[in-house]
């Protein structure tokens, strides 16, 4: 089983509605993060959590929320979705405790496509 | 703050034929540095890395030296293969513990057979 997960893998939903994707890990770690990829503008940092009690935002946080609902759970979620949204969506890890260098373990990716 | 820039892509090269992507850096102290790939349809996932100057990271042919005289940390591979055809991002972390990977803004290899 992958160690981060992301659900759903793909979505479709309209402009205005709510929606909320969801990252689990397995790995122990206490960090996570989520980011954005678009087309030619790499990865973008929204929010990341270095614990549970412990939310920030990124560079671009605007539309955005976080729930850090447990170590291993970390939802973003759009409170009203709108077509500039519409991206690929990474969740990703990283122990600070670990081996070194900080390096973070990514989950596959949720699309997301907001008409 | 602290940046990463990689070349521009997309770069197609032919199969077997040498490989290099550009990664410079800008930070304070001395950063951990990274290569990530990204396969199609896939999540990124670690290439390789280094932790302190002179450093060389390599995996699956790939190498990197961390070189801070010239704040770079370029991706090489003597002999692509058509399943090298992915989107590679190069990374930084500050050390301090307290903040997340800076990320280029990738580059998207294409080998042709």
């Amino acid at each position: 089983d992958a160690d981060v997960t992301q659900t759903p893998r793909n979505r479709i939903t309209k402009t205005g509605k709510r929606i909320m994707l969801e990252c689990s890990q397995t790995k122990g770690h206490d960090r996570m993060y989520w980011y954005r990829q678009d087309p030619g503008l790499g990865l973008r940092l929204i929010y990341y959590s270095f614990d549970v009690k412990d939310i920030n935002k990124g560079e671009i946080s605007d539309g955005y929320s976080v729930s850090r609902q447990a170590q291993a759970k970390f939802s973003l979620s759009l409170e009203s979705a709108i077509p500039n949204q519409t991206a690929l969506y990474f969740c990703a890890t990283s122990d600070p405790y670990g081996t070194g260098g900080y390096e973070q373990y990514f989950g596959p990716g949720t699309r997301l496509t907001v008409t | 703050g602290d940046s990463v820039t990689q070349m521009e892509g997309p770069v197609t090269l032919s199969e077997e034929a040498f490989l290099t992507i550009n990664c410079t850096y800008t930070a304070t102290g001395y950063p951990s540095l990274f290569w990530y790939v990204q396969y199609p349809g896939e999540g990124l996932q670690l290439l390789l890395k280094a932790t302190k100057a002179d450093d060389k990271g390599s995996n699956k042919g790939f190498e990197a030296t961390y070189r801070k005289e010239t704040t770079s940390f370029h991706l090489e591979k003597g002999s692509v293969q058509v399943s090298d055809s992915a989107v590679y991002f190069c990374a930084l972390n500050r050390n301090s513990g307290n903040t997340p990977l800076v990320f280029g803004k990738g580059t998207r290899l294409s080998v042709i057979a």
